[in-house]
């Protein structure tokens, strides 16, 4: 039972353009969302959050988007760098318990 | 100020052998997590501690266990050893307990192959 779902294994994006990662999710507790990054041979690294309360979140090139309604978020990258090829998983929690549920994570390449 | 260090970063084993992976987390964290994660798949949580305390647990068997000490640093152990349990290990710690609102930092991981 996969309650976070990232559907795309992987997503191809010119250099500049726009990168749009997606990430479904099942249980309408949650109400905190996370994205994180992952190089090889690394851990992945925390990139941007959003609570419940809010419908988007901007840090730099960086924007999550919430739709409740669709239980659905979004990470927009722009303009897309070499530097941001690399794996991108979405996570999310429900308050009352910590445990943070992940998605499989979408490799994301960014083409010259 | 140094990351969350794992130890070590590459193991091999073989069926029916147990292992002890160590985690390290940020200084001035309480909480550590631990995750496996294999091709694939997102991260499956293990457990977590908060003070030397099981506060979550995934849906790992038994012989999937770990402890947290008094200085908060981490040990996770996996008995008799199965080949499905080759993947990469996760530690991430972070403040303290508050919900999944607080990043969790992650350390580069402990590559277990088992033969």
């Amino acid at each position: 039972d996969q309650q976070v779902k990232q559907n795309s294994p992987s997503l191809s994006v010119q250099e500049g353009r726009i990168s749009i990662l997606n990430c479904d999710y099942t249980n309408s507790m949650f109400d905190y969302f996370l994205w994180y990054k992952k190089y090889p041979a690394e851990g992945p690294t925390f990139l941007i959050s959003i609570s419940s309360i809010k419908d988007k979140n901007e840090d730099g090139r960086f924007t999550v988007f919430l739709n409740k309604s669709a239980k659905h978020l979004s990470l927009h990258i722009v303009p897309s760098q070499p530097g941001d090829s690399a794996v991108y998983f979405c996570a999310a929690s429900a308050n009352s318990n910590y445990q943070l549920i992940w998605g499989a994570g979408t490799k994301l390449i960014i083409k010259p | 100020k140094a990351g969350v260090t794992q130890t070590p970063r590459y193991l091999i084993k073989t069926r029916g052998q147990q292992v002890t992976l160590s985690c390290s987390p940020i200084s001035g964290h309480r909480s550590v997590s631990w995750y496996q994660q294999t091709p694939g798949q997102g991260l499956q949580f293990l457990f977590e501690y908060f003070s030397e305390t099981q506060r979550n647990k995934g849906n790992f068997p038994g012989r999937f266990s770990g402890r947290q000490f008094s200085n908060s640093r981490s040990e996770m152990n996996v008995s008799t050893l199965e080949l499905g349990d080759s993947a990469l290990y996760l530690c991430a710690s972070s403040l303290g307990f508050n919900g999944g609102s607080q990043p969790q930092h992650f350390g580069d991981g402990t590559r277990l192959s088992i033969l």
